[in-house]
């Protein structure tokens, strides 16, 4: 049972434009939402994260969209750069600890 | 990565054989994780620990354990390797005490034959 699906599997875009990639989740215990980015041949690291008090985390060039009523949460990237080319997965936690439900992942080329 | 390392990075085994992964920390971070990485399927969760000695299963279980005789070791052992599990296998660990956040290992690739 996927707790969190995560869409697009992949996804191509053009230098300089937006990057969008969605999650939703079902479980309403969850009150941790990250983002995780990952290089090939690298782990997954930390890259944004929110929790459900706020709709909107910007930090940079990386937006984090949440809409609590929908349980759906968002990762934008504005103005896509090359090196962004990655893949990037969404996670949940509940309050009560640590552990993380991955979503499936989605692959971001962004074409030079 | 807070100082996470893994080893073996590169593993091909034959059915039916033990084979055991490490992941080593130098945080001295409470929680250790093992996921999996298959495509289409993100990462999931096969065992946890929440201290020495304290571990608990996860997502996917199933054909694994694991050990942790000190803070900063996390083993997990395939008692028989089968084909199924032949995948990229990433250890994390996290301080907890209000940090959810996650430090991965570079991962190991695992082939069994």
């Amino acid at each position: 049972q996927q707790q969190v699906k995560q869409s697009p599997q992949s996804l191509i875009v053009q230098k300089g434009g937006i990057s969008i990639i969605n999650c939703a989740y079902e479980n309403t215990a969850f009150d941790y939402f990250p983002w995780y980015q990952q290089f090939p041949g690298k782990g997954p690291a930390l890259l944004i994260a929110i929790r459900p008090d706020v709709s909107e985390k910007k930090e940079g060039r990386f937006t984090i969209s949440f809409n609590k009523s929908a349980k759906q949460f968002s990762l934008h990237i504005m103005d896509s750069q090359p090196g962004d080319s990655a893949t990037y997965f969404c996670a949940a936690s509940p309050n009560a600890g640590n552990m993380l439900t991955f979503g499936g992942g989605t692959r971001l080329m962004v074409k030079p | 990565d807070a100082g996470i390392t893994q080893s073996p990075r590169h593993k091909v085994t034959e059915t039916g054989t033990p084979v055991t992964l490490r992941c080593h920390q130098t945080e001295n971070h409470r929680y250790m994780y093992w996921y999996r990485q298959d495509p289409g399927h993100g990462l999931r969760l096969i065992h946890y620990s929440y201290g020495v000695k304290d571990t608990d299963k996860g997502e996917v279980s199933d054909g694994y354990s694991v050990s942790r005789s000190k803070t900063e070791d996390f083993l997990l052992t395939l008692e028989s390797a089968t084909s199924s599990q032949t995948s990229v296998y990433f250890c994390a660990a996290s301080p907890g005490l209000g940090s959810n956040e996650q430090f991965f290992g570079p991962g190991t690739r695992l082939t069994v034959l």
